[in-house]
């Protein structure tokens, strides 16, 4: 079966860096492009970055453009987002997300971490 | 990238029928036949329940349907159950290439 596990998550300070990763299994990764939501407390979900299959394209939303990179090393089925510039509006739990490989839908997600910007 | 715009709550008895609206723009929800809704219980994962704007996922009840007209889509629940007490988000895809999310609805089971 599908499944998505994150890890990367925990506490850092403003301006600081992060890196999630995101290990996938139970089917073929690099068939698959993906994406990363977020979910600040109490709040609800964003749309983060998406990345295609062969990594030709990736697009970002306008809150972390510049400053998140999302990547993935196909040999190691594992997608990434590397975070810099951290402020504390990116407070939130971060999933990793499959993009379906028949249409533009989320159609597995993971568990979420989470990632908490404060001094 | 302005989040598509659901209502905070909406809320029925067992066995009623609600109905959820998502509104966008020609850019995103008018512009594709690519809008979604997930189910989201409290610190659990999202779930896929329409995609493709009325598609049901294998697996998703039948209570599930979901429409759309012009820039709004719509999810509608029918015969309510208390199970389904959670909050759902609509999403589309984008004319930039980018998705975008509702602001998320309550629904509750009264």
């Amino acid at each position: 079966q599908v499944q998505l596990v994150e890890s990367g998550g925990g506490v850092v300070q403003p301006g600081g860096s992060l890196r999630l990763s995101c290990a996938a299994s139970g089917f073929s990764f690099r068939s698959y492009g993906f994406h990363w939501v977020r979910q600040a407390p109490g709040k609800g979900l964003e749309w983060v970055a998406v990345i295609w299959s062969d990594e030709s394209y990736k697009f970002y939303a306008d809150s972390v453009r510049g400053r998140f990179t999302i990547f993935r090393d196909n040999s190691k089925n594992t997608l990434y987002l590397q975070m810099n510039s951290l402020t504390a509006e990116d407070t939130a739990v971060y999933y990793c997300a499959r993009l379906s490989g028949t249409t533009s839908t989320i159609d597995s997600w993971g568990q979420g971490t989470l990632v908490t910007v404060s001094s | 990238q302005s989040a598509l715009t659901q209502p905070a709550s909406v809320s029925g008895s067992p066995g009623q029928s609600i109905t959820i609206s998502c509104t966008g723009t020609s850019s995103d929800v008018g512009g594709y036949n690519y809008v979604s809704w997930y189910q989201k219980h409290p610190g659990k994962a999202p779930k896929l329940m329409i995609y493709d704007v009325s598609h049901r996922p294998s697996g998703v009840s039948s209570r599930f349907s979901g429409s759309k007209s012009g820039n709004t889509a719509s999810l509608t629940i029918s015969g309510l159950h208390t199970e389904d007490e959670a909050d759902y988000y609509c999403s589309s895809y984008t004319s930039t290439s980018t998705y975008v999310f509702g602001t998320g609805t309550k629904v509750t089971v009264l």
